[in-house]
């Protein structure tokens, strides 16, 4: 149990345009989602907390008006990319949790992003 | 402000012992976690610590934790290639983790 996927699992952009990525929690339904970004051989950053059905928390220095988040039901939240460039190139990694509290969330397989 | 740090790199023989360090900062952490990462891949919990214990041990894996010091550290006895790959330690409550750089960790056959 406790599945959580993404699509696409890679995806190549042009500069400026926009890039939608979704998470989904296969069999749970997933009070709160959580959006990170990887650089090559770094860690994880921690980028928005959304909760369904209200706006995402952004983490300082994160542009909200660029990484737009919509958690519109429990087992989908989407993070779109708009007008992409190249330093937006990443590994994006989403998570889910279960219920208020729960120590564990769990993992997507990641969404590697390219912006040409 | 929140801080987690861990050595970059370790390299170790098949079926010996591996000690993965971390140093944390928040003690007010509620949890402290090791994912592990392989390339390409997103984050698997291995296990996780309550603030409030010492030691944890599952099956090959042994977790210490330091609170004074706030060190935490992971052991995998009788290392494996397959336990090749990235180790992330975290530190969170219940709303939020923090990871450190991850530690690359070798196995040399």
């Amino acid at each position: 149990g406790a599945v959580v996927s993404q699509h696409p699992s890679w995806v190549i952009c042009k500069s400026g345009t926009s890039v939608k990525i979704e998470c989904r929690s296969l069999d749970f339904q997933a009070t709160t989602m959580f959006w990170y970004r990887q650089f090559p051989k770094q860690s994880l950053m921690l980028m928005a907390t959304s909760n369904e059905g209200s706006k995402a928390t952004y983490e300082q220095g994160v542009e909200k008006d660029k990484f737009l988040i919509n958690h519109a039901s429990l087992t989908l939240s989407t993070l779109t990319v708009t007008s992409a460039h190249p330093e937006d190139s990443s590994f994006y990694i989403c998570s889910a949790r279960d219920t208020p509290g729960n120590y564990e969330q769990y993992f997507g397989p990641g969404t590697r992003l390219t912006v040409t | 402000g929140e801080d987690v740090e861990q050595s970059l790199f370790l390299s170790v023989r098949e079926g010996d012992s591996s000690v993965i360090n971390c140093t944390y900062t928040d003690s007010s952490s509620t949890y402290l976690y090791w994912y592990k990462q392989e390339p390409g891949a997103g984050l698997q919990l291995l296990t996780y610590i309550f603030s409030n214990m010492d030691m944890k041990q599952d099956q090959r894996l042994t977790v210490l934790l330091n609170k004074k010091d706030k060190h935490l550290s992971l052991r995998i006895a009788d290392t494996q290639t397959g336990d090749s790959a990235i180790y992330f330690c975290a530190e969170g409550s219940s709303y939020k983790l923090i990871f450190g750089s991850g530690t690359r960790l070798l196995v040399r056959p």
